[in-house]
């Protein structure tokens, strides 16, 4: 069964305390992994595309890196505005055409 | 600025109610999808539509229909509401890209919180 697994749940850092979330997938036909930030009573916002492994992304202090199990959206010297819940969505090809699937997120909180 | 517009934001009914929940978009994107999401869980597909008269379940079942008789516009609708239907509905459109593989940016509304008694 296709599954998209990211860990942790929930991460507390320090401002400037470098961490890393991970997005783990089982997946056959993978089409696209996607990264999105969601704020407390907003949609999801778009950060980063993947589509093969070894392919990296960087956009400010987060960087997103692709293998073939897995992808990692490490976060470099965080900030409180960095504070929000990060979703991973893979891109299927399923019954639903190529929607996307996404995992439960990871609740980020970054503390002055 | 959003492109993507959802009304309403939050939304407090009674059981048994007829609601509709109003999605639409200025970028012209054919693709439209309705994602449900309650806390803590993740995103699950209701409905979606590949253009105007096209619409199609997703793989959450849901007692909910949506219409598209034009391109920007994807309303959801319950015709009987029950407090099991309580949730954070987000809809979104696809831009259609350049990605030959089909996998194209998702760009989310900012949702409605539906709460029924």
């Amino acid at each position: 069964e296709d599954q998209v697994t990211q860990s942790p749940e929930a991460l507390r850092l320090q401002e400037g305390e470098s961490s890393s979330l991970n997005c783990s997938y089982t997946v056959s036909g993978l089409r696209g992994l996607f990264w999105y930030r969601q704020d407390p009573g907003k949609g999801p916002e778009f950060l980063f595309t993947l589509y093969s492994a070894g392919e990296e992304k960087e956009k400010e202090r987060l960087k997103a890196t692709l293998t073939k199990k897995e992808s990692f959206l490490h976060i470099t010297a965080p900030k409180p505005e960095d504070s929000a819940t990060y979703l991973c969505a893979v891109h299927l090809n399923s019954n639903s055409g190529y929607a996307l699937n996404f995992g439960k997120g990871t609740s980020l909180l970054v503390t002055p | 600025e959003a492109d993507i517009y959802q009304t309403p934001r939050y939304l407090v009914i009674g059981t048994g109610k007829k609601i509709t929940l109003e999605c639409s978009q200025t970028m012209g994107h054919d693709k439209m999808y309705w994602y449900q999401q309650d806390p803590g869980m993740e995103l699950h597909l209701i409905h979606y539509s590949y253009g105007v008269n096209s619409t199609e379940k997703g793989d959450l079942s849901s007692e909910s229909t949506v219409s598209r008789i034009r391109t920007e516009h994807f309303p959801l609708t319950l015709e009987s509401a029950r407090p099991s239907h309580t949730s954070q509905y987000l809809c979104a459109s696809e831009d259609r890209g350049t990605q030959s593989s089909g996998a194209n940016v998702l760009t989310f509304g900012a949702g409605s919180r539906l709460t029924v008694l």
